[in-house]
């Protein structure tokens, strides 16, 4: 069954950029109806949504986070990736990689990256 | 960009049924049905539960369904179980310029 897995660094530095990618398995990232998505969740706190992308590379981003955050795919290796920029300690979160259908649900999920910011 | 409004903490005792709301607004919950919710176990990721509104995905259980009135979505879980217990999120399309919101969480315990 399709499976999502996030990796990257585990810690930033401040003012540094955040980057992860997701891998997805089972399935094909080209699959139409279905964008890939970006959700955090600070420790101990809510679901904040980040962006999403469909296989053309089309975007949509949080108005509270686009002018951080690039998000790209590389459908040669059924892979998205996130990129924030500028981070801050407020940025300390688990990122969430999802599939997404289009303004409205994700699943599944994959299992979550903590990043921490701190120097 | 708001939150949705949700209960911080909702509980119930096994076999009875409990209702958790997430109240937005005629921007988001009020004007699509788009409103999904989500489980969470402490430590694992979300796992959607219900989607536009009251579907149910394959596989979870019957107990699980939601509905919309106005600007207000509802889970209920019905013949409550040991492991329904989890922090539960909804989610709704707020339109074009904010795209998606969750609703700040609401932890479930069941008695």
């Amino acid at each position: 069954q399709l499976q999502l897995q996030e990796s990257g660094p585990g810690l930033v530095k401040p003012s540094e950029t955040l980057s992860l990618t997701c891998t997805v398995s089972g399935g094909s990232i080209s699959s139409s109806s279905y964008y890939w998505g970006w959700i955090r969740q600070p420790p101990g706190k809510g679901l904040e949504w980040i962006g999403s992308i469909y296989y053309s590379g089309s975007t949509y981003y949080n108005p509270s986070l686009k002018s951080r955050v690039t998000i790209s795919v590389d459908t040669s290796k059924n892979q998205f990736s996130l990129k924030l920029s500028s981070v801050t300690a407020a940025d300390t979160a688990v990122y969430y990689c999802a599939r997404h259908y289009r303004n409205s649900w994700f699943d599944p999920w994959g299992q979550g990256t903590l990043v921490t910011v701190s120097s | 960009q708001s939150a949705l409004t949700q209960p911080a903490s909702v509980s119930g005792s096994p076999g009875q049924s409990i209702t958790i709301s997430c109240t937005g607004t005629s921007s988001d919950v009020g004007s699509y049905n788009l409103v999904s919710w989500y489980q969470q176990h402490p430590g694992k990721a979300p796992k959607l539960m219900i989607y536009e509104v009251s579907k149910r995905p394959s596989g979870v259980s019957n107990r699980f369904s939601g509905s919309k009135s106005g600007n207000t979505a509802s889970l209920t879980i019905s013949g409550l179980q040991a492991e329904d217990e989890a922090d539960y999120y909804c989610c709704s399309y707020a339109g074009s310029s904010t795209s998606l919101v969750f609703g700040g969480g609401t932890k479930l315990t069941v008695l």
